[in-house]
């Protein structure tokens, strides 16, 4: 199935340090998603972004739309132990279904 | 917590046999949409139930099935199961169809040996 080009795959990082990441797509979406997934339980969502350009912040966390509508991308600043765990960007068309499509995710590990 | 629960939590099953999994919505949300996680990739959309009727379908074959009941609440079923269907099972609720907020249960496991 369809997926977004989700990079890096993987992040080993020392805690306090800051984190990017970023989500591709060849098609445009209206609505871009950040979740994260802990082991064994669904994804959460973190942040949601409505228009081309936005900048939106939830905490430590901050996001971005794409002016192009086909990128987006997710920055976490100073981070913490408990930040890790698998990060997915998830693009969504105002269609009938809204359906989600999903990048292959991002694990994050950090060194306390 | 979304409010959104599914069961079970896990689940062994043998090819060929049949499964049923159950999502209950979050309360207020009307919608529901059944999503596939295989080990190390991102969800993929199975299908979604908007006031009880199929609102789309992924490119999933016809042995996934599913319903929505006058509750909201919703099952997914998937007949003659194979090998490949061993996998995260997700449900999402949102508000209002569409291209509303998903919010995700914590998933059922299923393995097919």
């Amino acid at each position: 199935g369809q997926q977004l080009n989700q990079s890096p795959q993987s992040m080993f990082i020392q805690e306090g340090e800051d984190v990017s990441m970023n989500c591709t797509s060849s098609s445009i979406f209206n609505t871009w998603l950040w979740y994260k997934q802990d082991p064994g339980e669904g994804p959460v969502l973190l942040i949601a972004l409505y228009k081309a350009g936005e900048l939106t912040s939830n905490g430590r966390l901050t996001a971005q739309f794409g002016i192009t509508r086909k990128d987006s991308f997710l920055n976490i600043s100073a981070s913490i132990p408990s930040d890790v765990g698998i990060y997915f960007c998830a693009g969504q068309r105002t269609s009938n279904t809204g359906k989600l499509i999903f990048g292959q995710g991002t694990t994050l590990q950090v060194k306390p | 917590e979304t409010g959104v629960t599914q069961s079970p939590t896990h689940l062994i099953k043998t090819r060929g046999q049949q499964v049923t999994l159950r999502c209950s919505s979050q309360s207020g949300h009307n919608t529901v949409s059944w999503y596939q996680q295989a080990l190390g990739q991102g969800p993929q959309f199975i299908f979604q139930y908007y006031r009880e009727e199929e609102n789309g379908r992924g490119n999933f074959p016809p042995r996934f099935s599913g319903l929505q009941f006058p509750n909201y609440s919703s099952e997914l079923n998937v007949n003659a199961l194979e090998l490949d269907d061993s996998a995260l099972y997700l449900c999402a609720s949102s508000g209002g169809g569409g291209a509303d907020t998903q919010y995700f249960g914590p998933g059922t496991r299923l393995t097919v040996l």
